[in-house]
């Protein structure tokens, strides 16, 4: 399978810990996003990378977040000191440069207890 | 950010019933996409549409961007229960990296 894939699937974790999530975007795609979800609602962008640039963050990444892409391959995204408000679905989506069109990943569901 | 508003919120329907549903912004987009996403998925990209008046047909599915590029429409033709799931518009700002997405139409088509 040669789509976006993310890891974990589920997580869930106690308020205050920190959590990781992991993702694979296609291959020759060097651009690449994270967006959150939560119920009943539409992904809301949080932050994109082109190569291992990371050109754009919403205001919605407060400073407990933090993503990287080192290498220009995969990327990570890291939650500090989780909250109950964090609980959501994080997408990640790659692109081909140039192109508008996203490949998202199955997305890693977070719960917060 | 630019906002996508997107109508109904939900519908239900039966199976062979025809149905549109409406993605409106006052910003102007670069291109517009739908995508449709079933629960615990991410969104699977329909169609993507970049010129003002653009029709495209996919099967069942009838896209059009307004002339102005601020607006979008999905037609569904005799919907059947495979077309059950969340429909989401998504635009591409003219500056920005951000495709900006609507909450979506929550669609259920029974048999």
């Amino acid at each position: 399978d040669t789509g976006v894939s993310q890891d974990p699937r589920h997580k869930i974790t106690k308020r205050g810990q920190n959590v990781t999530f992991r993702c694979d975007p296609i291959s020759e795609h060097n651009r690449l996003y994270w967006y959150r979800q939560t119920l009943g609602q539409g992904p809301e962008f949080l932050t994109y990378f082109q190569n291992e640039a990371q050109l754009e963050k919403s205001r919605l990444l407060s400073d407990r977040f933090s993503a990287e892409r080192p290498k220009g391959s995969f990327s990570t995204l890291e939650i500090q000191r989780t909250e109950q408000g964090d609980s959501a679905m994080y997408l990640c989506a790659s692109s081909l440069p140039s192109k508008a069109e996203l490949f998202f990943g199955e997305g890693s569901r977070l719960t917060v207890l | 950010t630019q906002l996508l508003e997107q109508s109904p919120q939900f519908l239900s329907i039966q199976e062979g019933e025809n149905l549109t549903v409406y993605c409106n912004s006052s910003s102007v987009f670069s291109s517009l996409q739908w995508y449709r996403q079933e629960p615990g998925e991410g969104p699977v990209l329909l169609v993507t549409v970049v010129t003002g008046g653009e029709v495209k047909k996919l099967k069942r599915l009838t896209f059009q961007f307004g002339d102005a590029r601020k607006d979008s429409s999905l037609h569904i033709t005799a919907a059947q229960p495979g077309d059950t799931g969340l429909y989401l518009c998504a635009g591409s700002p003219y500056s920005g990296y951000a495709l900006n997405f609507g909450k979506g139409t929550s669609l259920l088509v029974t048999p």
